[in-house]
């Protein structure tokens, strides 16, 4: 079954380092979204790309934070400097086209949980 | 005021309960809702998905949506402890944009 590929799946990094996290998403699926949970909360949408273009990037904090997808494909999400509140699980989805009768589904990775200390 | 409420929880029942989990909504341009079922550290996966108004049923799970009352609602009948897990609402305008808001998830815990 085709999944969402993520990695690292955890990383314990200091303040003020640099993180970067990887989504291989779903072959064939053009539209990748990046979602922060924060621990007993819901996720919360960071980044929303249809291709290699973003479409909405109103919630990126990005004063620190950077998303790209270069061709399309594959996409990665760094932080730098990381701070404490940024200590969450990060996760990638991605979904199908329109018009192929989907439902709209979004398909999530296992996520990449971050500690910063 | 966030766009959509859950009661976080954690809510635990006896094996065999019937459970209600819900959530509210503020948004009434909301047309697409979905359920996802959330392991502990695992990612989300789609439970239930309903488009508009009325009810939807697969096994043992039900889900409602009354857009009058801006209120969802997710029934599981005859719960077993593997459903034990994070259930988010989440919704969205359009499939267009397709972009979900969710709920903060309700704990469910069910007791052998």
């Amino acid at each position: 079954e085709a999944e969402v590929a993520q990695s690292p799946r955890y990383k314990i990094t200091e303040k003020s380092q640099a993180v970067a996290f990887w989504c291989d998403p779903i072959s064939g699926h053009a539209t990748l979204y990046w979602y922060r949970q924060i621990l007993g909360q819901g996720p919360e949408l960071l980044v929303q790309f249809q291709d290699e273009s973003v479409v909405d990037d109103s919630q990126l904090p990005k004063d620190r934070f950077s998303a790209e997808r270069l061709k399309g494909v594959d996409s990665t999400l760094k932080i730098q400097p990381a701070e404490l509140g940024d200590s969450a699980m990060y996760l990638c989805a991605s979904s199908d086209k329109l018009g192929r009768g989907n439902t709209g589904e979004l398909f999530f990775g296992e996520g990449s949980r971050l500690t910063v200390l | 005021q966030k766009e959509v409420e859950q009661d976080p929880g954690p809510l635990s029942v006896p094996e065999g309960a019937i459970v209600s989990l819900n959530c509210t909504y503020s948004n009434s341009a909301f047309q697409y809702f979905m359920w996802y079922r959330q392991y502990s550290r695992k990612g989300p996966e789609l439970l239930m998905y309903t488009y508009s108004s009325g009810n939807k049923e697969d096994g043992r799970f039900t889900a409602q949506v009354d857009k009058s009352s801006k209120y969802i609602s997710l029934f599981i009948r005859d719960s077993q402890p593997s459903d034990s897990a994070t259930y988010l609402c989440a919704m969205s305008p359009d499939t267009g944009r397709r972009a979900l808001t969710f709920g903060s998830g309700t704990r469910l815990q069910v007791q052998p």
